[in-house]
């Protein structure tokens, strides 16, 4: 079974990079999406985008310049990198694996595997 | 971008009765495939969400069958058919069309 696990600092200074590592266990990373979610406390989920395992990515647009997803097969991680982060950029961050579901002659991808997520306050 | 909007954003209900919670997103969620591209996914409290219905209808593994989507269009609607004291949770619809991919605000699904 498919295990996600986010790992990173706690706590991050504004104006630096949040760098979070997602490990995944029992299974492989090749030949999948993954993604990371996030969560500001007590509010709803942003999708932030996601990585194919070959190192194709999509980003949220309201990100803008400030995000870079990568993913190391030989490591079964995948990484977030969000730059100049402020206080608007404090939530859990939760990585998850898109699962494929076949249609006649397309593909529909849905968040199957979640992590626990993890929580990244931003402050001085 | 495409804006997914909840109604209600709270609801209390009594176990045994059922539920329903509307999802409207701000263009048709209709692919070429004929399909309409939404998931419903649930938040319990302290946990990840987990997905609850993909594509609209279809019942991920392990969802009871209490659980139903429905919708086409721009209009969407997950159904409990009796609700249970573990259902407690936020529920959150999320268009698969476009990217970036959205969510809808939650609605938070209490037992009176």
């Amino acid at each position: 079974q498919v295990q996600l696990q986010e790992s990173g600092p706690g706590l991050v200074k504004p104006s630096e990079t949040l760098s979070l590592t997602c490990t995944v266990s029992g299974g492989s990373i090749s030949n999948y999406y993954w993604s990371w979610i996030r969560q500001p406390p007590g509010k709803g989920l942003e999708f932030l985008g996601y990585i194919y395992s070959s190192g194709i990515t999509n980003y949220n647009p309201s990100l803008r310049s400030r995000v870079t997803m990568s993913a190391d097969t030989s490591k079964s991680q995948f990484s977030l990198n969000l730059k100049y982060v402020t206080a608007a950029d404090t939530a859990v961050y939760f990585c998850a694996r898109f699962t494929e579901h076949q249609l006649k002659s397309d593909s529909y991808y849905y968040l199957e595997v979640w992590g626990k997520g993890t929580s990244v306050t931003v402050s001085s | 971008d495409i804006v997914m909007t909840q109604s209600p954003l709270s609801l209390p209900v009594t176990p045994g009765e059922p539920a329903s919670i509307s999802c409207r997103s701000s263009q048709s969620l209709l692919h070429r495939s004929g399909y309409h591209f939404l998931d419903w996914y649930v938040q319990k409290p302290g946990q990840s969400p987990k997905v609850l219905i993909y594509l609209t209808s279809n019942r991920a593994s392990g969802v009871p069958d209490r659980f139903s989507g429905s919708g086409s269009g721009t209009d969407f609607t997950l159904r409990i058919s009796r609700v249970e004291a573990g259902d407690v949770g936020v529920y959150y619809c999320m268009q698969a069309l476009q990217t970036p991919r959205a969510f809808g605000q939650g609605t938070k699904l209490e037992i009176k």
